[in-house]
Formats: structure tokens, C-alpha cells, sequence
């Protein structure tokens, strides 16, 4: 079975600051690694996703992320923040194989960009 | 447009009512999967379905049923309803890895 584990719950930081949101994940098999972002009342929206390749993935909005397979993490990072990054990220994990439909969540953490 | 569509958006329960929240796909995904959002719990799986006719529990399956009679629909089924059961919920399709998410159901069990 996998978990991942979102090591920081809230994260405040100024307007263009740099941010990194911590994930770590723990599976007995290779897995596929994925960031969602959802803003107030609203639903989840990828932000980018880890199948295999390079290990830096760059996704939507300014965001990527590092694979390191050695470490078990999957790091999300953004070089300057806006007021408009103020959300709730997720980090998720796929075990693939007879596991594609089933996603397994973090806890969250909430970044707060302050002007 | 293509995509997850979930109903109700919002809905109020007594304690022991029982209701259905529907879930439809149009992407001819053959994955389906509910889950459920609290507050610092991140989303827990519910119940998936790997294709029409065949579902699974998740992390989280007590006080709810799932079927899948055809490959576009999903329904989420309370049984009876219970103040925990109080959250948000989401739907989502996929292929392999293009997951999907429906918009949510808010639900509040009084």
C-alpha cells in the first residue's frame, strides 16, 4: 500500500518570494506522482503529474516539481508566488498496475501568499 | 463540454435518510472513483470501479454502497445518513493517468 505524507500544513510566504511545498511518499512498487491545487469552493485542478523521464517536471501556472526516488519525495516549488497561488495543494500518488483508478491524497497543505 | 458532472452541489440530510449522489462521465473513462474532503484529512477514497460491473471498496467504504451499470455513471449511495458522513465529496473518471474531477457535492447530515 502507499501513503504520502505533506510535511508542511500551512505555508505562509510574501508576494514573490519563492515557495516549496513538501511531499513525501512511501510505496512498495514504482508509483506515478501527481500536484492538484484547489481554490476556495472549488474542485481539484492538476497543476503537473510524474509517469516516468525527466525527473523535473514543469506544470501550469510557474509550478514544477522534482522526482527523487532516493529520498521518496516529490517537492513542489514556484521561483516567485502571487496572491493568486493563495490555495490548497495536494500531492497524490498512483501505484499503477491493478491500482489506475485509485488515488492516494495528502493531507493538504495551504499556502497563503501575503501582499 | 466534456467532463464530470456531479449532483447535487449542495444538499442537507436528517440523520438516517438515506439519498444518492449521481456522478456521469462522457470521456468513455473506465476508471470511476469516489472520495471524501475534511478538513487536514486531504481526500479519501471511497469506492473505485475499474469498468462497468466491477467495483472495489477504498480506504473509507462504511455507510456507503456503489454500483456501475454502464460505463458513464457512477452513483455514490447513503444508506443512512450519519452526522460523520458530514463532507464533501468528488467524483472523478480517468484513463490510466488523465484523472478528472467532478465539481463536488457539499454535504451536511443534521
Amino acid at each position: 500500500a502507499q501513503s504520502v505524507t505533506q510535511l508542511d500544513s500551512q505555508v505562509p510566504v510574501f508576494e514573490e518570494a519563492p515557495v516549496e511545498l513538501r511531499c513525501n511518499y512511501s510505496s512498495s512498487v514504482s508509483v506515478y506522482l501527481f500536484w492538484y491545487v484547489q481554490y476556495p469552493n472549488q474542485g481539484l485542478q492538476l497543476l503537473l503529474k510524474y509517469l516516468s523521464g525527466s525527473t523535473l517536471v514543469k506544470g501550469i501556472n510557474g509550478f514544477e516539481a522534482e522526482f527523487n526516488k532516493s529520498q521518496t519525495s516529490f517537492h513542489l516549488r514556484k521561483p516567485s508566488v502571487h496572491i493568486s497561488d493563495t490555495a490548497e495543494y495536494f500531492c497524490a500518488v498512483n501505484a499503477g498496475g491493478t491500482s489506475y483508478g485509485k488515488l492516494t491524497f495528502g493531507q493538504g497543505t495551504i499556502l497563503t501568499v501575503h501582499p | 463540454n466534456a467532463g464530470v458532472t456531479q449532483t447535487p452541489k449542495f444538499q442537507v440530510l436528517k440523520t438516517g435518510q438515506s439519498m444518492t449522489l449521481q456522478c456521469a462521465q462522457d470521456m468513455n473513462h473506465e476508471y470511476m472513483s469516489w472520495y471524501r474532503q475534511d478538513p487536514g484529512m486531504g481526500l479519501r477514497l471511497i469506492h473505485y470501479s475499474v469498468g462497468a460491473g466491477i467495483t472495489d471498496q477504498g480506504e473509507v467504504p462504511n455507510g456507503y454502497n456503489v454500483s456501475r451499470s454502464t460505463t458513464e455513471d457512477f452513483p455514490l449511495r447513503l444508506l443512512s445518513a450519519a452526522p460523520s458522513q458530514t463532507s464533501v465529496y468528488f467524483c472523478a473518471s480517468s484513463g490510466r493517468f488523465g484523472y478528472t474531477f467532478g465539481s463536488g457535492t457539499r454535504l451536511t447530515v443534521v
